[in-house]
């Protein structure tokens, strides 16, 4: 069973359009992150939920919104999509209050805006 | 600005040498954490150090945190093919927040 799965893998789509991406972690964590990965390789923190609940949002425009219907899920939705979007979005889950635990990554959604 | 910077940025070697990436900051964390990120999946978590001055070794891998917990290292004994990869260091700050280095891409040459 795949501990952090998000969905799709990749996704291709016009500038303009709204798309979301879903996020499901089954290790019982309370803890769940959204990350993007620029085209340099750099992991930079969007979002992060703890018991559904927003904790940081790292300076995002508001075009993007999570959505944590549970602790379970987290989910991603965009709006107006722009080419600078074209990334790829990494969401994780940890163990909550524990800050040193270990992050579970999901295997990225690749974003491609066109 | 980034939090954390990583040195360097590109590293490649020859089966058998030695390497070491650096992570610096000016901030304190309360734990540093690196991780190998292989493409088209998520990074994976190799250790976490806690205390200042921490050593801890993996086999091949020694991993280090500074005494004042704002940097670390990570030393490879005699490098495989099998360590080709991205290494990514991660500072963890309360609350809930983990924060990257841009990472060091690793390749070892057969």
């Amino acid at each position: 069973d795949t501990a952090v799965s998000q969905t799709p893998k990749y996704l291709v789509t016009q500038m303009g359009n709204d798309k979301s991406i879903k996020c499901e972690q089954n290790l019982g964590h309370d803890t769940m992150y959204w990350y993007k990965q620029d085209s340099k390789k750099f992991l930079k923190i969007m979002f992060s939920y703890n018991n559904k609940e927003l904790i940081i949002n790292e300076t995002v425009p508001n075009r993007f919104s999570p959505k944590s219907p549970d602790k379970a899920h987290l989910n991603l939705h965009i709006n107006s999509l722009e080419l600078g979007d074209s990334a790829v979005y990494f969401c994780a889950s940890s163990q909550d209050p524990q800050v040193n635990t270990e992050a579970f990554f999901g295997q990225g959604t690749r974003l491609t805006v066109v | 600005t980034q939090l954390l910077e990583q040195s360097p940025q590109f590293l490649s070697i020859q089966e058998g040498e030695n390497l070491t990436v650096y992570c610096n900051s000016s901030s304190v964390f309360s734990s540093l954490q690196w991780y190998r990120q292989e493409p088209g999946e998520g990074p994976v978590l190799l250790v976490t150090v806690v205390t200042g001055g921490e050593v801890k070794k993996l086999k091949r891998l020694t991993f280090q945190f500074g005494d004042a917990r704002k940097d670390s290292s990570l030393h490879i004994t005699a490098a495989q093919p099998g360590d080709t990869g991205l290494y990514l260091c991660a500072g963890a700050k309360w609350p809930h927040k983990l924060s990257f280095g841009a990472g060091t891409t690793v390749t070892v040459r057969a």
